[in-house]
């Protein structure tokens, strides 16, 4: 069962940042949160994850509260390849198994 | 580096058919894992192979069973299909066991009529 709650859906404009809140209240303290996004009809695709600190790559940047129960996955400049939906994942490191939630329908606008 | 590719993309069956989708993973990965995707469901993991073995199974029914091979490509099975069992089918590989990152494939649109 997937541990974590994201809106249903949120509307982005284009070249603006887009903020993607993830509430895990039940995190324990050796899960890590992970975000994965899926495009229409394509397989997901990694986009980053964290633990504690938080976490920048060339696709977005994470930030995690101080008390770990909930984090933002930051888009910094929206385009409109980044429509699609996007999963927030607790899981352990050495969990193999991905339970994916209903995750957060993110549409950008030109 | 290639990516994940499975085959076929898409796939017409009959009810009572059985199916076999085929995995090849990054180069040097040697853990593939399987999913299904359908509106009502989500995402649901099947099963997960590396060097050979299934390491952990998902909640599904018999009817659906996979293995690996030694090159670290994957197949899974789908006996006595049902209408329900129409999904996308996803293959996800990763470098080994503990490093985290998953990578996936296109997926193998199914369709039972």
């Amino acid at each position: 069962d997937a541990k974590t709650t994201q809106p249903p859906s949120m509307d982005c404009a284009e070249g603006r940042a887009a903020n993607l809140p993830c509430n895990h209240s039940t995190i324990s303290g050796n899960e890590y949160v992970y975000w994965y996004r899926q495009i229409h009809s394509q397989g997901p695709q990694y986009i980053i994850h964290g633990l504690k600190n938080n976490e920048t790559n060339e696709m977005a940047s994470l930030i995690i509260t101080e008390d770990r129960k909930s984090s933002t996955l930051i888009l910094p400049h929206a385009t409109l390849r980044d429509t699609a939906v996007y999963y927030c994942i607790v899981r352990t490191y050495d969990d193999y198994k991905l339970s994916f939630g209903a995750g957060t329908t993110v549409t950008v606008r030109a | 580096k290639a990516g994940v590719t499975q085959t076929p993309r898409y796939l017409i069956k009959t009810r009572g058919q059985q199916v076999t989708l085929s995995c090849s993973p990054i180069s040097g990965h040697r853990s593939v894992s399987w999913y299904q995707q359908t509106p009502g469901q989500g995402l649901q993991f099947l099963f997960e192979y590396f060097s050979e073995t299934q390491r952990n199974k998902g909640n599904f029914p018999g009817r659906f069973s996979g293995r690996q091979f030694s090159n670290s490509r994957s197949e899974m099975n789908v006996s006595t299909l049902e209408l329900g069992d129409s999904a996308l089918y996803l293959c996800a590989s990763s470098l080994d066991r503990v490093f985290g990152e998953q990578y996936f494939g296109p997926g193998t649109r199914l369709t039972v009529t």
